[in-house]
């Protein structure tokens, strides 16, 4: 078992709906999670981070963790084709100071 | 203010070569870790430095090696290289003084191609 998983996808959605992604994470001391954006040919681009249980939003984005269920989750509203890329989900376990482990990510495709 | 800058942007070199790739964190970003990104693979980890330290290290072989400079700079080499090193080594800095990962922000990489 991958220590974080993600559907890879692609995640189809059309133009102004709501997509949401989703990550599960292996049972270890966690620390913090983090959401990573990578257009194709480009390097990610860090848009979301949570560190306790409970939603978080930051403009269209909300991240959402549940420790026990030891998932997180992105939604992203409005969805604009602009926000056509793969999502990377990334978790840093207590203990391994500076190590991301991340997920293979999900493709998302916005349809106009 | 200025990004993680990584050079060079591209690297074609012949199996069996080495190869150093460097980076240069956002200014006042001590934490600098390097990744390989490859299709099948994915993002892996390959180390990180804080202030000249190797503090973590992935499952990667001693042909991988790095270091960091007082600037916080950091350089990666890579040693007897093989095709599958073929990927994109990606940069990415943190402020991470406790420890605690931040997030880190990614530089553009270098795209390493060995033939």
């Amino acid at each position: 078992q991958k220590e974080v998983e993600q559907n890879s996808g692609p995640l189809s959605v059309p133009e102004g709906a709501i997509a949401s992604l989703n990550c599960t994470y292996s049972d270890r001391v966690s620390q913090s999670f983090f959401w990573y954006r990578q257009y194709s040919g480009k390097s990610p681009e860090l848009i979301m981070s949570i560190y306790s249980n409970g939603d978080k939003e930051d403009g269209r984005f909300t991240a959402q963790l549940n420790k026990a269920s030891q998932y997180v989750s992105l939604l992203i509203r409005d969805s604009q084709p602009s926000d056509s890329a793969t999502y990377l989900c990334a978790v840093n376990w207590v203990g391994n100071t500076g190590k991301l482990i991340f997920g293979q990510g999900t493709t998302l495709q916005v349809k106009p | 203010k200025a990004g993680v800058t990584q050079t060079p942007r591209y690297l074609i070199k012949t199996r069996g070569q080495q190869v150093t790739l460097s980076c240069s964190p956002i200014s006042g970003h001590r934490s600098v870790s390097w990744y390989q990104q490859t299709p099948g693979q994915g993002l892996q980890f390959l180390f990180e430095y804080f202030s000249e330290t190797q503090r973590n290290k992935g499952n990667f072989p001693g042909r991988f090696s790095g270091r960091q400079f007082s600037n916080s700079r950091s350089e990666m080499n890579v040693s007897t290289l093989e095709l599958g090193d073929s990927a994109l080594y990606l940069c990415a800095s943190s402020t991470s003084r406790t420890g605690t990962s931040y997030g880190y922000t990614f530089g553009s990489g270098t795209r390493l191609t060995v033939v």
